[in-house]
């Protein structure tokens, strides 16, 4: 089956500082994969979603780049973090066996 | 374009009461639609779903009937527990390389 990896599970940065969450998919191959953030008490918005290895679709514009250097390694950075980037950020993967996305675990940031 | 509506909350209920929370979609194809669970502190996690008309999933006591001519998706569990207590989102995904769409989330609080 398949599974979701991301980390790390929880971070604190300053303001101005550069962010790397990294998500690992097992279990399936040539993965469509998304990031989401989920701010306090919101439902989730959908940042980056991709296809292949190196297509990457922004749904919003933001200080936030996603890439994906391997098929089933998808990453979430920023050169210079925000207030507003804090959150609760997603990754999730879907699999040749259908429509069906499953959820990595989460990854807290709170940008200070 | 897609969209999900799911009933505001939070809902507070008695352990054993019944569970109903509302979704209902907008889809410009012919969408499946999901039930996911985040309970507090995790990621999300798929709880069931439906893939074409008049289907029911069901997990964990829950369930939910694809409602095609009412365009609705509604969660129902007859007999709730403690351990219930989490967010809950109706989502929903069109055939192809499309991203879930989903509902802002349920909040559900069980109390003894």
């Amino acid at each position: 089956s398949q599974t979701i990896h991301q980390w790390p599970a929880t971070l604190v940065q300053p303001v101005g500082s550069p962010l790397s969450l990294e998500c690992t998919v097992e279990g399936t191959s040539n993965p469509n994969l998304y990031w989401y953030r989920q701010a306090a008490g919101r439902g989730l918005q959908l940042l980056f979603y991709s296809v292949g290895i190196g297509q990457i679709s922004s749904e919003v514009p933001q200080n936030l780049s996603a890439s994906r250097p391997q098929d089933r390694q998808f990453i979430l950075s920023s050169k210079k973090l925000l207030l507003s980037d804090s959150g609760f950020y997603l990754c999730a993967g879907e699999g040749q066996s259908g429509n069906t996305i499953y959820f990595g675990e989460g990854s807290w940031l709170t940008v200070v | 374009g897609d969209s999900v509506t799911q009933m505001e909350g939070p809902v507070t209920l008695s352990e054993e009461a019944f569970l109903t929370i509302n979704c209902t979609y907008t889809a410009t194809g012919y969408p499946s639609l999901f039930w996911y669970v985040q309970y507090p502190g995790e990621g999300l996690q798929l709880l069931l779903k439906a893939t074409k008309a008049d289907d029911k999933g069901s997990n964990k006591g829950f369930e939910a009937t694809y409602r095609k001519e009412t365009t609705s998706f509604h969660l129902e569990k007859g007999s709730v527990q403690v351990s219930d207590s989490a967010v809950y989102f109706c989502a929903l995904s069109v055939a192809g390389n499309t991203p879930l769409v989903f509902g802002k989330g349920t909040r559900l609080s069980v109390i003894a």
